[in-house]
């Protein structure tokens, strides 16, 4: 089935520790983003890629970074995770920047 | 982006048609109305979009004002799936990569 995939579904982290939230979709779609949501802030975006092998920041990019190395896949890692990191977080892609932005089901992370 | 004002919530019964309101009277003449729907739980999902003509697909109907400055999402026959919190969003065409999500509103379809 086309999509999007993010993994893992949840994950309770110990601070300091990394991680990797992966993101893959199948639809051949140029860019892709990750959002943060979080109670009473909504959505906000963290890094998006408007292509492969490029990235930008959002306004929320601190403490995470991203790579674009292929099409399909976008990946979104904390260095070193530290609580305020709890959130839920959202895969998305669009077939280009400027279109409408398909999303993936979400990660929720704990950061303890 | 212009900023959006929506009802924080609406309750519509199953079967009838749901009318969500946006006000955008900031919108410029290049920004489009997006429309997205959050069911609990999961990921936002896209219904429709529009610059100025009405628009109309399998899941919605948006109807923009002459001036631009409101318009509105119909569900034309409501059923208990479409509860969600619906995001009225205003956006540049052509550049901008972020969707910016406000507090939209909570439908609550009832029987």
């Amino acid at each position: 089935i086309a999509g999007i995939t993010q993994a893992p579904t949840s994950q309770i982290l110990a601070a300091g520790r990394r991680m990797t939230l992966r993101c893959t979709q199948d639809m051949r779609h140029n860019a892709m983003y990750w959002y943060r949501q979080d109670l009473g802030l909504g959505l906000r975006l963290i890094h998006y890629s408007n292509t492969a092998g490029t990235t930008g920041k959002g306004e929320v990019p601190d403490g995470y970074s991203v790579s674009r190395a292929n099409t399909d896949d976008f990946p979104l890692t904390l260095a070193s995770a530290v609580p305020s990191q709890t959130s839920v977080y959202f895969c998305a892609s669009s077939r280009e920047p400027y279109n409408e932005q398909f999303f993936g089901p979400g990660t929720r992370l704990t950061v303890l | 982006d212009a900023k959006t004002t929506q009802p924080p919530s609406m309750d519509c019964a199953e079967g009838r048609a749901a009318n969500l309101p946006c006000n955008h009277s900031t919108i410029s003449g290049n920004e489009y109305v997006y429309w997205y729907r959050q069911i609990h739980s999961q990921g936002p999902q896209y219904i429709i979009h529009g610059l100025k003509n009405n628009e109309t697909n399998e899941m919605a109907s948006l109807i923009i004002t002459e001036d631009r400055k409101s318009s509105t999402l119909i569900l034309p026959h409501a059923t208990l799936r479409d509860t969600a919190v619906y995001y009225c969003i205003v956006r540049l065409t052509g550049g901008g990569n972020k969707l910016t999500f406000g507090t939209g509103t909570q439908l609550k379809v009832e029987l």
